[in-house]
Formats: C-alpha cells, structure tokens, sequence
C-alpha cells in the first residue's frame, strides 16, 4: 500500500530535549516536505526536499532541522524544542513536476511542556 | 507572494442541506494548480481534487462540484444533500510544482443529524 508513515503520532516532551520525528515514504517519490498546523493558519511549509542531499527552507524553518541521506526518508528535527512548536506535523511526499498532488502521512501531535 | 483565504471559519449546516465552501487565492504565476483536501476527525489529509490554471470547466464528482473562476480568482466548493459523513475540515490549496504547498486556514463544517 501506498504510503508516508510518520512516527511516533504522539509525543510530549519538555523544553530543550532534542527530538527526532521520522518520515518514510515507499512511493519513489522525489520531493518530500514538512509542514505544521496550527488552529487558524492552516498548514505551513518547514522544509523541503527535491531529492537526496537538497533541500530548502519553506515558510517557518526557524527552530528545525532536516536531512535527505535516502530517498524515502526526511526526518524532522527539534535540537532545542520551545512551547511554541507546539504543533500538529505532517509529512508530505510528491512525485514532482507540475501540479502533482501531495500525499501526507497520519500526523504527529507535538507538545512541548 | 502566493496567498490562499478561505473566509468561512466555521459552517453548521443540517444533513441534506448544500452547502459551499470558498477559496480565493492570489498568485503571479500563469501556471498554477489549485487544491481540496479534507481532514475528517480522525486527522489525516485526503486528496479531493486539483485543477489547473488552464481548465476553468467546472467538475461534479458525485454529491461534490467545483467551481474555478480564474477572473475573481475563486475555487468553490460545494456539497450538494450533505451528510454527517461530510464533517471535517476543509483546506483549499495552491501550488505550481508540488515543492511547496499553500495553504488557506480551512475551514471547519459541521453536518448536523
């Protein structure tokens, strides 16, 4: 089945203990994103990927970290998380090119305390 | 800059009824693709449909229908004899090669029984 899996859905954690969100996707596709959603804003680009080693700022990167060591994996992370990334992620995948939609996975609720 | 507003925060409606839900956007782009997707309760982000920028026929897909007005720059929705089932949370997107999404705040409907 084809799908971005996001793990874990839940986390909480306090401020400033470095975290890891991961991403997979098993689509072959090239671009992979983050995008986070909060009440009111709808959902806004972190980072992106066109492919392995490139990727780019999107919107609100501030306070993230990515990398695209493979194809189907784009991890997200948090070196010094704040309350106000406190946020619902998704992670994105598409295969590129115009207008091709975009496959999210499930979503990773995100409080930090 | 690309921008997507969906001014309707949040809609009540009572099942059966139709109901529409608007999307305006701005972008210079020529070329662009333009998106719904709905996240019911459960939280994750389905695929409803994309239009280009060059095909300005209107699409019915069952109980859903489109309306893509490029000279108001408007992408409606409607919902025609709404169910329960129809709950959730609608986003209206914009993109022009997939690497980043644009996204309006969504907007929240309520199918009342």
């Amino acid at each position: 089945e084809a799908q971005v899996t996001q793990n874990p859905r839940y986390l909480i954690t306090v401020t400033g203990k470095k975290l890891t969100v991961t991403c997979s996707q098993n689509m072959n596709h090239e671009y992979m994103s983050w995008y986070r959603q909060d009440p009111g804003l709808g959902l806004r680009q972190i980072y992106y990927s066109m492919n392995v080693e490139v990727t780019d700022k999107g919107d609100v990167p501030e306070g993230y970290k990515v990398s695209r060591k493979e194809k189907r994996n784009f991890p997200l992370i948090l070196e010094s998380p704040s309350p106000n990334q406190t946020s619902l992620y998704f992670c994105a995948s598409n295969q590129g090119g115009l207008g091709t939609e975009a496959f999210f996975g499930q979503g990773t609720r995100l409080t930090v305390v | 800059a690309q921008k997507v507003t969906q001014a309707q925060t949040e809609i009540s409606v009572v099942e059966k009824e139709d109901v529409t839900l608007d999307c305006v956007y701005e972008t210079r782009d020529t070329t662009y693709y333009l998106f719904w997707y709905k996240q019911p309760p459960s939280g994750e982000l389905v695929f409803l449909i994309r239009r280009n920028s060059f095909d300005e026929q209107n699409e019915i897909s069952g109980r859903y229908s489109w309306n893509f007005q490029k000279s108001t720059s408007s992408f409606n929705f409607t919902i025609t004899a709404s169910q329960v089932v129809d709950s959730a949370v609608y986003f209206c997107a914009l993109t022009y090669y997939g690497q980043n999404f644009v996204f309006g705040p969504g907007t929240r409907l309520s199918v009342l029984p």
